[in-house]
């Protein structure tokens, strides 16, 4: 079955670099169609798209956030990594990553979420 | 502020049917049928309910459906239960680079 988890820091200070992994089993990234996608949700507040890379090398980036943010993927070891550039306390969020078919085009399975604090 | 607006709640009681809106614009949620619609319980990750305005995902109830008129998407719950009681967020397809989400909906079960 498709499984998704993301790892990185759970507390990062202002003006850092985040960096985040998520791992994943059941798909391949090299499968026509198969896309993987970052998602975050501040406390309490509503989800917000960030990033989104394709079997293709295709990246798609929240356009507000571009210059910030850079997705890649690794398929030997079936992982995609996100960095986010100069956090903020705004920052603070659930970060989750997502599986996507082109096809279907919605986030069909998620990761259980990970918690990222920016300190200032 | 999102870029898709839904009513903050909703409410119903057990066995009714309740409908949430999400309002877009023609460069969204009326330009494409690219409308999708997920679950969320206090502490969980999102669950897909809806893709494509209207389409299933294999073991979601039938309760749920979807539809769309011009630039408003709407989710139906039928046959309220108690589980049913989640956050609600719509996301559709903005162009080639964005796939916005809306504010959310609190579905309470009465």
């Amino acid at each position: 079955q498709v499984t998704l988890k993301e790892s990185g820091p759970m507390l990062v200070q202002s003006t850092q670099t985040l960096t985040l992994t998520c791992s994943f089993s059941g798909f391949s990234l090299n499968t026509n169609g198969v896309g993987v996608g970052w998602i975050r949700q501040p406390p309490g507040k509503a989800l917000e798209w960030l990033a989104l890379i394709y079997w293709d090398d295709d990246k798609r980036y929240n356009p507000s956030l571009k210059t910030r943010l850079t997705i890649s993927k690794d398929t030997s070891k079936n992982q995609v990594v996100l960095t986010m550039a100069n956090m903020d306390p705004v920052d603070s969020a659930t970060y989750y990553c997502a599986h996507r078919q082109l096809r279907q085009a919605a986030f069909d399975f998620w990761g259980q979420g990970t918690l990222v604090t920016v300190s200032s | 502020q999102s870029a898709l607006t839904q009513p903050p709640s909703a409410s119903g009681s057990p066995g009714q049917s309740v409908t949430i809106s999400c309002t877009g614009t023609s460069s969204d949620i009326g330009g494409y049928n690219y409308v999708s619609w997920y679950q969320q319980h206090p502490g969980k990750a999102p669950k897909l309910m809806i893709y494509q305005v209207t389409k299933r995902p294999s073991g979601v109830p039938d309760r749920f459906s979807g539809s769309k008129s011009g630039n408003t998407a709407s989710l139906t719950v039928s046959g309220l239960q108690a589980e049913d009681e989640a956050d609600y967020y719509c996301n559709s397809h903005a162009g080639s680079n964005n796939f916005e989400f809306g504010g959310g909906t609190k579905l309470t079960v009465l």
